[in-house]
């Protein structure tokens, strides 16, 4: 069966920093991995998926994700962190006969000025 | 950009009352989805639908949930009798093929079920 793993509920990050949010997966099958995004009062929206082409997906609004089978892990980063960032961030693995999405807890970043 | 669209936004509704939630997918779509979020907890795959009839459900999606396709545009949510513990965000989501082939499943931005 296939879950991910979403390390830390909760993630703080300055302005200008780096963003690093970690996402572990667990798949007996070769994984199609997915980061979506939650806004305040809005829906889920793509940020980005891993499907077996490139190791390294680059997604919108400058976000970034690296699939390492050895690590099992799909990060998801951002080299300068933006006030509108903020947000709610879900790692999801594609799971089930039907390919629905198998989601993490969702972590939340707040940016500080 | 096509999108999925849901109606409607927020719902409050008594213990014991049906709710019907409406959901448009985007119009080439195959596959079709509802999820749901509590507040604070992770967001939960209820019901897949394809070819018109029920491809997958979760544990949670039961007796007390339906889905249908009434006229090919819209794809409704049915909760019959509602109970304080279905408060949560409802997802519907499509796709133009599973997830498991790598394809994007986009999500309408919610109805708020509030059950009092």
């Amino acid at each position: 069966a296939q879950s991910v793993t979403q390390l830390g509920s909760h993630v703080s990050v300055s302005e200008g920093a780096l963003v690093l949010l970690r996402c572990n997966y667990s798949s007996s099958v070769p994984p199609y991995l997915f980061w979506y995004v939650q806004y305040p009062n809005q829906g889920l929206q793509l940020l980005l998926k891993y499907t077996s082409a490139a190791t390294l997906v680059k997604g919108i609004n400058g976000f970034e994700a690296e699939f390492k089978k050895s690590e099992t892990s799909f990060h998801l980063t951002k080299p300068s962190a933006h006030m509108s960032d903020a947000a709610e961030y879900f790692c999801a693995v594609s799971g089930g006969s039907q390919g629905n999405l198998i989601f993490g807890k969702g972590t939340k970043l707040s940016v500080k000025p | 950009e096509p999108e999925v669209t849901q109606t409607p936004s927020h719902q409050v509704t008594q213990m014991g009352q049906e709710v019907i939630l409406r959901c448009v997918p985007i119009s080439n779509h195959l596959y079709f989805y509802w999820y749901r979020q509590i507040l604070g907890q992770k967001v939960e795959f209820l019901v897949s639908f394809y070819n018109n009839e029920i491809s997958e459900k979760s544990e949670i999606f039961d007796d007390q949930f339906s889905v249908e396709r009434p006229d090919g545009s819209n794809f409704t949510l049915k909760i019959r009798s509602t109970k304080l513990e279905d408060s949560a965000m409802y997802f519907c989501a499509s796709g133009p093929g599973t997830g498991l082939s790598g394809n994007t499943i986009y999500f309408g931005e919610g109805s708020w079920l509030t059950v009092v």
